[in-house]
């Protein structure tokens, strides 16, 4: 079946890194994505991997991705108060539009 | 250029009612989805429309919910018979639904609160 996990809450002091964790179940994912909402805001698409990619990196986001254990992770270096939001693990199945979607990491970021 | 509009922005409705939700896609995107998102809960897919193509109705939850899209365009979910587990956050999506990475962009939502 399908399904994504991920942790709900996740607190980091301003200017350490955040690591968002996401498993899934589907192997014949071809991409995975993650998506940013913050408040009263719609869904924006953060950054995305394909699936022959172990690692994405764009600016300040690092996107880890370990197949065999169906594992993403999404780092955030130097995280700022602008980074608060709720994050979003997605993955498309093979043949498939649609996104599965987990229950969103709430990032709070402290002084 | 406009992104994806939803309406009304809030309902609020008694149980046993209809509603009706509307989307507008990005003009140009031959693909709509509809998510639910519900308290503290990720986003449930609900309905995929492609083009001409038959839709997608897999995900949803019950006959009380249809959903369809006229002249490829705009969309209109509807929920007869409202319960109060139907409230939520109704989103809408559209993309260009090509190969390759296929970005969904979202609308804002509409806020069902069913008493």
């Amino acid at each position: 079946g399908e399904d994504v996990e991920q942790s709900l809450f996740l607190s980091v002091r301003e200017g350490d890194s955040s690591v968002i964790n996401c498993t899934y179940t589907d192997s014949s994912s071809t991409y995975l994505y993650w998506y940013k909402q913050e408040p009263g805001a719609g869904l924006q698409l953060l950054t995305y991997i394909f699936s022959n990619m172990d690692m994405k990196q764009d600016q300040r986001l690092t996107v880890l991705l370990n197949k065999k254990d169906k594992h993403l992770s999404l780092r955030i270096a130097d995280t700022q108060t602008g980074d608060s939001a709720i994050y979003f693990c997605a993955e498309r199945a093979g043949g498939y539009n649609k996104l599965i979607f987990g229950a969103g990491t709430r990032l709070a970021v402290h002084p | 250029g406009a992104g994806v509009s939803q309406s009304p922005s809030n309902k609020v409705t008694e149980k046993g009612k209809d509603v009706e939700l509307r989307c507008d896609p990005i003009s140009g995107h031959t693909a709509l989805y509809w998510y639910r998102q519900s308290l503290g809960q990720g986003l449930e897919f609900l309905i995929y429309f492609q083009g001409n193509s038959a839709p997608d109705k897999s995900g949803l939850p019950s006959d009380r919910f249809s959903a369809e899209r006229t002249g490829g365009s705009v969309s209109t979910l509807t929920i007869q018979r409202t319960q109060q587990e139907d409230s939520a956050v109704y989103l809408c999506a559209s993309s260009s639904a090509g190969t390759g990475v296929d970005e969904q962009f979202f609308g804002p939502g509409t806020r069902l609160t069913v008493l």
